[in-house]
């Protein structure tokens, strides 16, 4: 079956240490994003890439850094900048056309030791 | 610019009665408009959608939504809630006249089904 794998589905952070979080997606789909969400608010946008090789700021890139080398996959590194990381993160792809639909995978929850 | 407002923060029902989560939007343009579900701890799952062609949607697990231009709003309903509706409901705009493909998120609303 298609869909978007997150791993690790725990992970925990000490203080400075950078963590990369991993997303891949067998939909081939052309469109990935990275979403952070915090409990009682929505999804909020940090990184999203249209195509490989190219990525854009979302509302909330400060502290997170992403690359997309290549289409199945964009991982997704919170850096020590990140002073508030403690969160549930959401991976999710969709087809490059207008009014598409995303799919999710199921997170990863982060949280500093 | 594109907004969603969710009218409820949380929305109680019994088992076997009808469900109402509200959803207001506003848009400078046609909009691509999105019901996600969320169960603790997981990702989120398409419901249904409208992109201009039907103004009532059917989607999954008898959940349907009316799109109503002259209320700008797009709210969800299911004629009989059952114990596993229990969930976060998110009502989603697209940000398309972009074409980036973002989507902007409603606040949620949390869906408690009582036995």
């Amino acid at each position: 079956d298609g869909g978007i794998t997150q791993s690790p589905k725990y992970l925990f952070r000490k203080e400075g240490q950078n963590v990369t979080l991993s997303c891949e997606q067998n939909l081939n789909h052309d469109a990935m994003y990275w979403y952070r969400q915090d409990p009682g608010q929505g999804l909020r946008l940090i990184y999203y890439s249209q195509i490989v090789n190219d990525f854009q700021k979302g509302d909330i890139a400060e502290g997170y850094s992403v690359s997309r080398e290549k289409k199945e996959s964009f991982p997704l590194t919170v850096t020590s900048a990140q002073k508030n990381p403690t969160a549930f993160y959401l991976c999710a792809s969709s087809m490059n056309r207008r009014n598409q639909p995303q799919h999710f995978g199921d997170g990863t929850r982060l949280s500093i030791l | 610019a594109q907004s969603v407002t969710q009218l409820d923060s949380h929305v109680s029902v019994s088992e076997g009665t009808p469900v109402l989560l509200r959803c207001n939007y506003s848009s400078s343009y046609s909009p691509s408009l999105f019901w996600y579900v969320q169960h603790p701890n997981k990702g989120l799952q398409l419901l249904l959608k409208y992109t201009s062609a039907a103004t009532l949607v059917k989607g999954i697990n008898g959940f349907e939504a009316e799109f109503k231009k002259s209320e700008t709003s797009f709210h969800l309903t299911k004629p009989s809630a059952h114990m596993s509706d229990a969930a976060e409901y998110f009502c989603v705009v697209s940000e398309d006249p972009s074409n980036t493909g973002k989507l902007i998120f409603g606040q949620g609303t949390t869906l408690q089904v009582k036995p």
